[in-house]
C-alpha cells in the first residue's frame, strides 16, 4: 500500500473551473505540504499546513490530521495554474503528483 | 538572489564519467537535501544534511555521494554514471530538521542526461 495517495493523477479543466485535488496519507505527521512544479520548471512550496485550512490568493488547502486527508482547491482556475502538483506528507514521502492542464 | 541555487542546470555526459552537482543555500538553513525526479515526475529523497551531519540516506547506489563542506553547501557526486542516472535532481534546504516541519525550499533543478 502507497504511503500517499493523490487523486486525480492527471486533470484537465476548462478555464474558470473549481478544481479539487486530494491526498490520502498513512504516516503519522505535524505538517503536510502541497508543492506546484510548472513544466520544464523548479519547484516550489504553497502551502505548509498542520490543521485547518490557509488561503493563498485563489490556492486554498485543507487537512484533518485526524483522518490523514488533505485537499488543495483552486478556484476560478486559470491556464497558468497548469503545472504538477505534488503532495508531502513530510520531506522524505511524496506523493505522485496531479498533472492539472487548464484550458483557455 | 537565489535562496537556494544549483549548478549546473544541464548536464549532459557520456557512460561511465563522473560528474558533480553543486548546490548552495543563502537561507542560514541547518538542513539540506537531495531529492531525484524521474522521467514520471516522481520525487524521492536521495540524502540529508543536518548542520554537515549525514542525517538521511536512502537505497542510493555507492556511486552516488554527498558532501557537505558546511552547512550551506551540499554537493552531489556521481561515480561511473549509467544511463539510468538521467533524471532532474533537485537541492533543497528547510530551517532545522524536522520530518514534517518547516517549509522546504527547492533549487531550480539540474538536468542529467547520460547517453
Amino acid at each position: 500500500k502507497n504511503e500517499v495517495e493523490q487523486s486525480p493523477q492527471n486533470l484537465t479543466a476548462q478555464e474558470g473551473e473549481f478544481i479539487t485535488i486530494n491526498c490520502s496519507y498513512s504516516v503519522g505527521i505535524s505538517a503536510l505540504h502541497w508543492l506546484q512544479q510548472h513544466p520544464g520548471g523548479g519547484i516550489v512550496s504553497l502551502f505548509m499546513l498542520s490543521s485547518g485550512k490557509k488561503k493563498h490568493g485563489r490556492l486554498i488547502a485543507t487537512i484533518n490530521i485526524q483522518e490523514k486527508h488533505s485537499s488543495l482547491h483552486i478556484t476560478a482556475s486559470h491556464p497558468r495554474d497548469s503545472a504538477v502538483y505534488i503532495c508531502a506528507p513530510d520531506k522524505i514521502i511524496f506523493g505522485k503528483g496531479t498533472r492539472l492542464h487548464i484550458l483557455p | 538572489d537565489t535562496a537556494v541555487s544549483q549548478t549546473p542546470k544541464y548536464l549532459v555526459t557520456q557512460m561511465g564519467n563522473d560528474k558533480s552537482i553543486k548546490c548552495e543555500q543563502n537561507l542560514g538553513h541547518d538542513t539540506m537535501y537531495w531529492y531525484k525526479q524521474d522521467s514520471k515526475k516522481f520525487l524521492k529523497i536521495m540524502f540529508s544534511y543536518n548542520n554537515k551531519e549525514l542525517i538521511i540516506n536512502e537505497t542510493v547506489p555507492n556511486r552516488f555521494s554527498p558532501k557537505s563542506p558546511d552547512k550551506a553547501h551540499l554537493n552531489l557526486h556521481i561515480n561511473s554514471l549509467e544511463l539510468g542516472d538521467s533524471a532532474v535532481y533537485f537541492c533543497a534546504s528547510s530551517g532545522r530538521w524536522a520530518r514534517s516541519g518547516n517549509t522546504i525550499y527547492f533549487g531550480e533543478g539540474s538536468w542529467l542526461t547520460v547517453v
